[in-house]
C-alpha cells in the first residue's frame, strides 16, 4: 500500500504571495490533518478534514486555509506569505473512524517552504 | 490544551548502548503514540499506547495513564536510530488534534 504523499517536497517563495501544498492520502484513509513544524514552536496542529469537511483547527490566522476533496485528497493554503512561515508542513492521513486504536497517523514525507 | 514534556531534550549514545527517553502529559489522555523523525525529516510511527507495554524489536513503550506518562525504550542502539523522538496525545477524540513534545535528539555513534 502507497504511504503518504505530498507535494512538492520543496518551495521558495516570497513575502507577499500565496502557496498551495498537496497531500494524498493512504488509500482508504479519510482524515487528513495538517502540521507546521519549526524549530522555534515545533509541530502545531493546523487542521484536520473529513469527508470534505474540517473538523477541527489549531491556532492559526485566517490566511491558513484547506480542504479536501471527495478522493480524501487535501490542500492547504496560506495566502500573504509572512517570513515565519518558513516552515516544514506535514500530513498525516488515518482512518478517521474515531476509534482511538484506528487513528494511528501515518505522516508523509512534508513540503519544506522557504519565504524570502 | 495539553502540555507535553520530553526528556532529555538530547542524548548522544554510542552503538549498542540502551536509552530510555520520557513523555510527560499534564492531562488524561485517551490516545498517545510516538514517533521517530529521521534527518530528512520523515516522521514514522513507531507506536500507538494510550496505556499498558508494547514491544517491536528492540523498541519498547510503556505508558501509565494514572500518572500522566510514558516511556520509549531503546535497546542495542543503532547509528539509524539516530534522529528526533516525539509523542504526541490527544485528549479525548478530538479529531486527531494532536499535541506534540518537544522531541528528543537521539545521537547513536559508532
Amino acid at each position: 500500500k502507497a504511504g503518504v504523499t505530498q507535494t512538492p517536497r520543496y518551495l521558495i517563495k516570497t513575502r507577499g504571495q500565496q502557496v498551495t501544498l498537496s497531500c494524498s492520502p493512504i488509500s482508504g484513509h479519510r482524515s487528513v490533518s495538517w502540521y507546521q513544524q519549526t524549530p522555534g514552536q515545533g509541530l502545531q496542529f493546523l487542521f484536520e478534514y473529513f469527508s470534505e469537511t474540517q473538523r477541527n483547527k489549531g491556532n492559526f490566522p485566517g490566511r491558513f486555509s484547506g480542504r479536501q476533496f471527495s478522493n480524501s485528497r487535501s490542500e492547504m493554503n496560506v495566502s500573504t506569505l509572512e517570513l515565519g512561515d518558513s516552515a516544514l508542513y506535514l500530513c498525516a492521513s488515518s482512518l478517521g473512524t474515531g476509534t482511538p486504536s484506528a487513528e494511528t497517523q501515518y505522516f508523509g514525507p512534508g513540503t519544506r517552504l522557504l519565504v524570502l | 490544551g495539553i502540555q507535553v514534556e520530553q526528556s532529555p531534550p538530547d542524548l548522544i549514545l554510542q552503538e549498542g548502548a540502551n536509552s530510555t527517553l520520557r513523555c510527560n502529559f499534564s492531562d488524561s489522555v485517551n490516545n498517545l503514540q510516538w514517533f521517530h523523525q529521521n534527518p530528512w525529516g520523515q516522521l514514522i510511527n513507531l507506536f500507538y499506547i494510550p496505556s499498558g507495554t508494547k514491544q517491536n524489536g528492540r523498541l519498547s513503550a510503556t505508558t501509565v495513564a494514572t500518572e500522566r506518562y510514558s516511556l520509549l525504550y531503546i535497546s542495542s542502539s543503532q547509528t539509524t536510530d539516530s534522529g528526533v523522538y516525539f509523542c504526541a496525545v490527544e485528549r479525548g477524540y478530538n479529531f486527531n488534534k494532536f499535541y506534540f513534545g518537544s522531541g528528543t535528539k537521539l545521537n547513536v555513534k559508532p
